[in-house]
């Protein structure tokens, strides 16, 4: 079955440098991807998605580069700031049904 | 307002009792999910209803029912509460136009006792 899983359980970086979170996933059949971030006390929120046909995505200050040779998706944050901190899950896609990685908690130090 | 509220936000039941967590959504998606958050864990889907006639078991559903009352209402029901349950529950919502979007709800911190 699929299963998707991160690199890191804790990240921190100072406040004004990039934040890499890395997650690797099993499902072949995943045609889509998206990074959530959950803030303390919330549901997740989306911030970027990716589809299976793609390696680059760009958004606002967030970058999402998939490597389908290696099973593997990444999370760029730029120029990070104390209200990046929080948690950020990775979610395949298959079958309209999203599996979710365990997260990673992203620490923005002053 | 919110676009998928929960009900209630904090609940303590104790072992052996029925409990009902409700979703309901202004969004006008057609689909609805139900996962559990565990620390360490990640989000499981415990259900899942693509529309009000449709409802699909999830990977833990053992211990859980559900019910769409109407394509805004999805609700989750365990039948006998235990220990192990206890858990952070979101509810979310996606519309079939836009595959995976999914917008959650605020969840519901539930403890079994």
């Amino acid at each position: 079955g699929e299963s998707v899983g991160l690199h890191l359980p804790t990240l921190s970086v100072q406040e004004g440098d990039n934040s890499i979170i890395n997650c690797a996933y099993s499902n072949s059949a995943s045609d889509y991807f998206i990074w959530y971030k959950q803030e303390s006390g919330k549901g997740p929120q989306f911030i970027i998605d990716i589809r299976s046909n793609m390696d680059k995505r760009q958004g606002q200050r967030v970058t999402v580069l998939l490597n389908k040779t290696v099973k593997h998706l990444s999370l760029q944050i730029a120029a990070t700031q104390p209200g990046d901190s929080a948690v950020y899950f990775c979610a395949g896609g298959s079958n309209y049904k999203l599996t979710f990685g365990k997260g990673t908690l992203l620490t923005v130090n002053p | 307002d919110a676009d998928v509220t929960q009900t209630p936000r904090n609940r303590i039941t104790k072992t052996g009792k029925r409990i009902m967590l409700e979703c309901s959504q202004t969004k006008g998606h057609d689909r609805m999910y139900w996962y559990r958050q565990d620390p360490g864990l990640g989000l499981r889907l415990i259900y899942y209803s693509f529309d009000v006639k449709d409802i699909n078991k999830g990977e833990i559903s053992d211990g859980y029912s559900v019910s769409r009352q109407a394509q805004a209402k999805f609700s989750l029901s365990l039948e006998s509460a235990i220990p192990n349950q206890t858990a952070l529950y979101f509810c979310a919502t996606s519309d079939h136009a836009a595959n995976y979007g999914y917008t959650f709800g605020s969840g519901t911190r539930l403890t079994v006792v």
